[in-house]
């Protein structure tokens, strides 16, 4: 079945610093990549996702990449903010309605 | 915007019990899924569910996981025996599905503890 990876499992940055997380899937099948933001205590929220015939996608300071031959996909995240600070899941969906997360990276953004 | 709600927010109970979490997903939603997250720990998929019956499910599944929705709002997950590793926030999930996977929208959950 399918596995992700998602590396660093914590990351601090300065305010209007970039972030940028990374992910690996193992199921070559796997054609959607959501990205979700969970606030402490909160449920996860859909931030931003992409399909596998698109290879970027961007969202005001939010952008993914995908690079299916590699199996890696990235979020990016320009000048950051406090409110930004959350945790970050990746994940991935053959289209089989099985969504499987990645680990959580743990963002702080310090003021 | 809608939202997909569960009761209870929290769960109490002893191991050995049997548990009923309640969900009402998004009302024209299609696909119904139940996640749990160990505190600190990644979300981890558990099953989905479509037109009454069940699409996907994970090895954490097993014989004492069971779903239903046994009306047109509603949508439970039943755990027959609970052990203490089942102490986790129980998420419940709906999407609208009708062009392929799409978003999920995360109910806020039911923090279950087993003692």
């Amino acid at each position: 079945g399918e596995n992700v990876e998602q590396h660093p499992s914590t990351l601090s940055v300065q305010e209007g610093d970039s972030a940028v997380i990374k992910c690996t899937y193992s199921d070559s099948a796997s054609n959607y990549f959501p990205w979700y933001k969970q606030e402490l205590g909160k449920r996860p929220q859909l931030i931003i996702d992409i399909r596998s015939n698109v290879g970027e996608k961007k969202d005001q300071r939010i952008a993914v990449t995908l690079n299916k031959t590699a199996k890696h996909f990235s979020l990016h995240i320009t000048e950051t903010q406090p409110e930004d600070s959350a945790v970050y899941f990746c994940a991935a969906d053959t289209g089989g309605f099985k969504t499987i997360f990645g680990a959580g990276t743990r963002l702080f953004v310090k003021a | 915007e809608p939202e997909v709600t569960q009761t209870p927010s929290h769960q109490v109970t002893q191991m050995g019990q049997e548990v009923i979490l309640r969900c009402v997903p998004i009302s024209n939603h299609l696909y119904f899924y139940w996640y749990r997250q160990i505190l600190g720990q990644k979300v981890e998929f558990l099953v989905s569910f479509y037109n009454n019956e069940i699409s996907e499910k994970s090895e954490i599944f097993d014989d004492q996981f069971s779903v239903e929705r046994p009306d047109g709002s509603n949508f439970t997950l039943k755990i027959r025996s609970t052990k203490l590793e089942d102490s986790a926030m129980y998420f419940c999930a709906s999407s609208e599905a009708r062009q392929g996977v799409e978003k999920l929208f995360f109910g806020s959950g039911t923090q279950l503890s087993v003692l």
